[in-house]
C-alpha cells in the first residue's frame, strides 16, 4: 500500500512567488497534518484536519499561509506571497481514526531566493 | 505549552555499543510519548509508542521507558550497528497534538 504521498519533493522559488504544496494521506486515514522542519525551530505543527474539516490551524505562521482539504484524498498547503524565512522542508502526515501512530510522507524542500 | 528536550544533541560510538537517547518534557499530562526515527532527506518513522499508562515498551532491539513523574523518556537501542544511524526524535502526544524534540543525530561507526 502507498504511504502519504507529498510532491513536489523540491521546490524553488523566489520571494513574493505563490507556492502550492500537495499531500494524499493514506486511503481511509481521517486525521491529517501539516509540519515544518528548520534548524532554528525544530518540527512544528502548522495545522491538522479531521474529515476534511480543519480542526486547529494555531501554529500557522501568519495569513500569507493557508491550507485546504477539498476531499479525503487532497490537501494542499499555500504560502502566498512566499519569503526567504519560508524555507524549510514541509511535512504531510496522515493518521487513522482511534489511532496514536502518524504516518509521515518524505516531505517537500521548499527554497525561496 | 509542553516543551520537549532531547540531550544529547549528536552521539558518535563504535558498533556493538548500546545507545542511551533522553527526552525530558515539562508536561506530565501528556496522552503518549512517540519516538521516532528520521533518515536524511526522508520523513520520520514511527518506532515505538508508550501509552501514558505504561512504564515501556520494546520492539526487537529497541526499548523506550517513560517516567510521567519525571518527566523523561529513555530510548535504548542494544548492540548498535551502522544501520541505526540516522536522528532520533521523540514526541509529546498532548491533546492529539505532537509537540517535537529537536533529535538526537546518532552516528554508529563499523
Amino acid at each position: 500500500d502507498a504511504g502519504v504521498i507529498q510532491s513536489p519533493r523540491h521546490e524553488v522559488t523566489e520571494m513574493g512567488q505563490e507556492v502550492t504544496l500537495r499531500c494524499k494521506p493514506i486511503s481511509g486515514h481521517d486525521y491529517l497534518f501539516w509540519y515544518r522542519q528548520t534548524m532554528m525551530r525544530g518540527l512544528e505543527l502548522l495545522i491538522y484536519f479531521n474529515n476534511n474539516v480543519p480542526i486547529d490551524d494555531s501554529g500557522m505562521p501568519e495569513d500569507r499561509f493557508s491550507a485546504k482539504m477539498p476531499n479525503a484524498s487532497f490537501s494542499t498547503l499555500k504560502i502566498q506571497p512566499s519569503e526567504p524565512r519560508d524555507s524549510a522542508v514541509y511535512f504531510c502526515a496522515s493518521k487513522p481514526q482511534g489511532a496514536d501512530t502518524q504516518y509521515f510522507g518524505p516531505g517537500t524542500r521548499l527554497t525561496v531566493l | 505549552k509542553q516543551e520537549v528536550t532531547q540531550i544529547p544533541a549528536a552521539l558518535s560510538v563504535p558498533e556493538g555499543e548500546n545507545l542511551v537517547l533522553n527526552c525530558s518534557f515539562t508536561d506530565s499530562a501528556i496522552y503518549n510519548l512517540q519516538w521516532f526515527r528520521q533518515d536524511p532527506g526522508k520523513g520520520l518513522t514511527s518506532l515505538l509508542l508508550i501509552q501514558s499508562s505504561q512504564r515501556e515498551q520494546t520492539s526487537g532491539r529497541l526499548n523506550a521507558s517513560l517516567d510521567k513523574s519525571s518527566g523523561r523518556s529513555t530510548l535504548y537501542i542494544a548492540a548498535s550497528q551502522p544501520g541505526d544511524s540516522a536522528t532520533y526524535l521523540c514526541a509529546g502526544d498532548s491533546w492529539g497534538k505532537l509537540q517535537f524534540g529537536a533529535g538526537t543525530q546518532v552516528v554508529v561507526t563499523p
